[in-house]
């Protein structure tokens, strides 16, 4: 599809495991940004690429989560010892015209942590 | 307080009617502005965007207030399907350059 594209859908960890999160985004789209949307919240902002650089890390809540776009098209999201306070859906959006235009959004990796 | 602030609702609105929403931004920085819609379960979607001086796309109209910080966004002859959640955005034009979202206003239109 032509679409932006997350995988898992959805994922299961116990407390402590390790989760990778991965984003294909529209072809072309240089920008990528990652945000994190608690159930009855709007989505929060974690990071946002350019190409392959990572302009925008502000947003991660801890250095448990780290993130990388090393070709400048496919990221992942990675969560190291997964909390219960880190179960959220992850939504990964990108766009063509950098950090002003409109954000086309995946589905969303729904991370449950038990 | 939050960058964007919205009230959550719900709101419950009979088919036909005409319901508004009302957004408030704390960053005076702020450059851009949108509403996005979410479904249930599903992912945002931009709805439009907001222009100073106010804009109108088929039943949705925009109005955008800088001197107040306030956004609004006006639904006239509500359908079912206008059913989700209406996420109020803005973005900077310094600092951080993300959208920044609110915590989004639930809208129930009943038959």
């Amino acid at each position: 599809g032509a679409g932006v594209s997350q995988s898992p859908r959805y994922k299961v960890a116990k407390r402590g495991q390790d989760v990778a999160l991965r984003c294909d985004p529209i072809s072309g789209h240089v920008s990528l940004f990652w945000y994190q949307q608690a159930l009855g919240q709007g989505p929060e902002f974690l990071t946002y690429f350019q190409n392959e650089a990572q302009l925008d890390k502000s947003g991660l809540p801890s250095d448990r989560f780290f993130a990388e776009r090393p070709e400048g098209s496919v990221s992942t999201l990675k969560i190291q010892r997964t909390q219960q306070e880190d179960s959220a859906v992850y939504l990964c959006a990108s766009s063509f015209a950098g950090d002003r235009g409109e954000l086309f959004f995946g589905e969303g990796s729904r991370l449950t942590v038990l | 307080r939050k960058e964007v602030e919205q009230d959550p609702g719900p709101f419950n609105v009979p088919e036909g009617a005409t319901v508004a929403f009302n957004c408030t931004y704390s960053n005076s920085a702020s450059q851009s502005f949108f509403w996005y819609r979410q479904d249930c379960r599903k992912e945002p979607k931009l709805l439009m965007s907001v222009y100073s001086s106010g804009n109108e796309d088929g039943r949705f109209t925009a109005q955008l207030n800088r001197a107040s910080q306030y956004i609004s966004l006006l639904i006239r002859d509500s359908k079912l399907s206008d059913s989700a959640t209406y996420l109020c955005v803005v973005n900077r034009d310094t600092g951080r350059r993300a959208l920044t979202f609110g915590s989004g206003t639930r809208l129930q239109v009943q038959p």
